[in-house]
């Protein structure tokens, strides 16, 4: 079965902490994903990387930095969280470059920040 | 450029009737199209895809959708609704070159269903 895990699925710090987000994948697939899902806005995609090392900003990069140095994982980091970055942040991942597959998601980690 | 339209942000249906979401799309290239459910406090999760094979697509729980070109469209339905159906809804659309960025989701239908 495809898994993909994200550490932690509430997480609550204060203003100014730094914030890792880390999602695992155990699907060998090339291409990973963040999004951030907010109320009215769907999902927007923070970065995605697609090999080790690789990675390119999306839609909305800003505050928000990444770290792929294993094929299995993608880490969200967050220099210093600001309570604007309260929200529910998804991982995924798709196999390869085609424009057929889907994405497969983590289970979500919900950030609040104080 | 891609973009994804779904037409009402809630829609309300009893348990037993007709559950229909609505979604269009634009898209430069062929497209493939996705919906995705999400219960609450947790990842989405795939219904059914369209990869221009068959215009009818089947999905999990009972859901299908139809893809039309002519209208751009690509809607949800399923026959009787269940309290399981709960949820909030999502579609999608892929396939421009830059397969990186090419997955753009709707902003969300959430489905009530009521007893």
């Amino acid at each position: 079965d495809v898994k993909v895990t994200q550490s932690s699925r509430y997480l609550v710090k204060r203003t100014g902490e730094k914030v890792f987000l880390e999602c695992v994948q155990d699907m060998d697939h090339e291409n990973m994903f963040w999004y951030r899902q907010d109320p009215g806005l769907g999902l927007r995609l923070i970065y995605f990387s697609y090999d080790v090392k690789m990675k390119e900003k999306g839609d909305i990069p800003e505050g928000y930095s990444v770290s792929r140095e294993k094929k299995e994982r993608f880490s969200l980091i967050l220099e210093s969280a600001s309570t604007n970055q309260t929200s529910m942040y998804l991982c995924a991942t798709r196999i390869g470059a085609a424009n057929t597959g889907e994405l497969f998601f983590g289970e979500g980690s919900r950030l609040t920040v104080l | 450029a891609q973009s994804v339209t779904q037409l009402g942000s809630h829609v309300s249906v009893s348990e037993g009737a007709l559950v229909l979401l609505r979604c269009n799309y634009s898209s430069s290239v062929p497209p493939y199209l996705f919906w995705y459910v999400q219960y609450p406090n947790q990842g989405l999760q795939l219904l059914l895809k369209y990869t221009s094979a068959a215009t009818l697509v089947k999905g999990i729980n009972g859901f299908e959708a139809e893809f039309k070109k002519s209208e751009t469209s690509f809607h949800l339905t399923k026959p009787s609704a269940h309290m399981s159906d709960a949820a909030e809804y999502f579609c999608a659309v892929s396939g421009s070159a830059n397969y990186g960025q090419n997955f753009v989701f709707g902003p969300g239908t959430r489905l009530s269903v009521l007893p």
